[in-house]
């Protein structure tokens, strides 16, 4: 049962336009959320964080938006860029000592 | 980039044998984390460790142990390597308990064969 989910396996857009990446999650006890971005044959880097208590939070062409009665988080990126090609997963603080949950991942292809 | 070094970077096994990755990390971060990536499964937990010789199970921990005996070591044991290990491997480190990224090391890819 996965608790964090993202349901678009891959994304393409045109650069210059926004990107918006999407997650779900069932628990509702995850009080932190986080993006990392990956690329192949690399680890995952930390892109941008929210915590529960926050609906926004925005750190240059990237934002996270937190909805959580719905349980869903998105990142939107403004505007994308042929370098932002890569994998984006979204992942949620659990249960403390800073586990992460992640989902499955996003393949976002930014094309010219 | 946060200082962790993951070895090997590649390996191939045969199913039954022993196989021992490394994670150093010169950042002197309590906390480490071995997660392990897989198609349509994003990145699973498998063991963690929130100090020296202190070591809990992830969602993902049979067939793998932990060791950690100094604050900058963090290994990962596969007992007796199957073909469902095969992945890559990532250590993580962080610097606090709750509410904190955590950056990741390059990756281990392990085949078993």
């Amino acid at each position: 049962d996965q608790q964090v989910k993202q349901n678009s396996p891959s994304l393409s857009v045109q650069e210059g336009r926004i990107s918006i990446l999407n997650c779900d999650y069932t628990n509702s006890m995850f009080d932190y959320f986080l993006w990392y971005k990956k690329y192949p044959a690399e680890g995952p880097t930390f892109l941008i964080s929210i915590s529960s208590i926050k609906d926004k939070n925005e750190d240059g062409r990237f934002t996270v938006f937190l909805n959580k009665s719905a349980k869903h988080l998105s990142l939107h990126i403004v505007p994308s860029q042929p370098g932002d090609s890569a994998v984006y997963f979204c992942a949620a603080g659990s249960g403390g000592y800073n586990k992460l949950i992640f989902g499955a991942g996003t393949r976002l292809a930014v094309h010219p | 980039d946060a200082g962790i070094t993951q070895s090997p970077r590649h390996k191939v096994t045969e199913t039954g044998t022993p196989v021992t990755l490394r994670c150093h990390q010169t950042e002197n971060h309590r906390y480490m984390y071995w997660y392990r990536q897989d198609p349509g499964h994003g990145l699973r937990l498998i063991h963690y460790s929130y100090g020296v010789k202190d070591t809990d199970k992830g969602e993902v921990s049979d067939g793998y142990s932990v060791s950690r005996s100094k604050t900058e070591d963090f290994l990962l044991t596969l007992e007796s390597a199957t073909s469902s290990q095969t992945s890559v491997y990532f250590c993580a480190i962080s610097n606090d308990a709750v509410n904190t990224e955590a950056f990741f090391g390059q990756g281990t890819r392990l085949t078993v064969v």
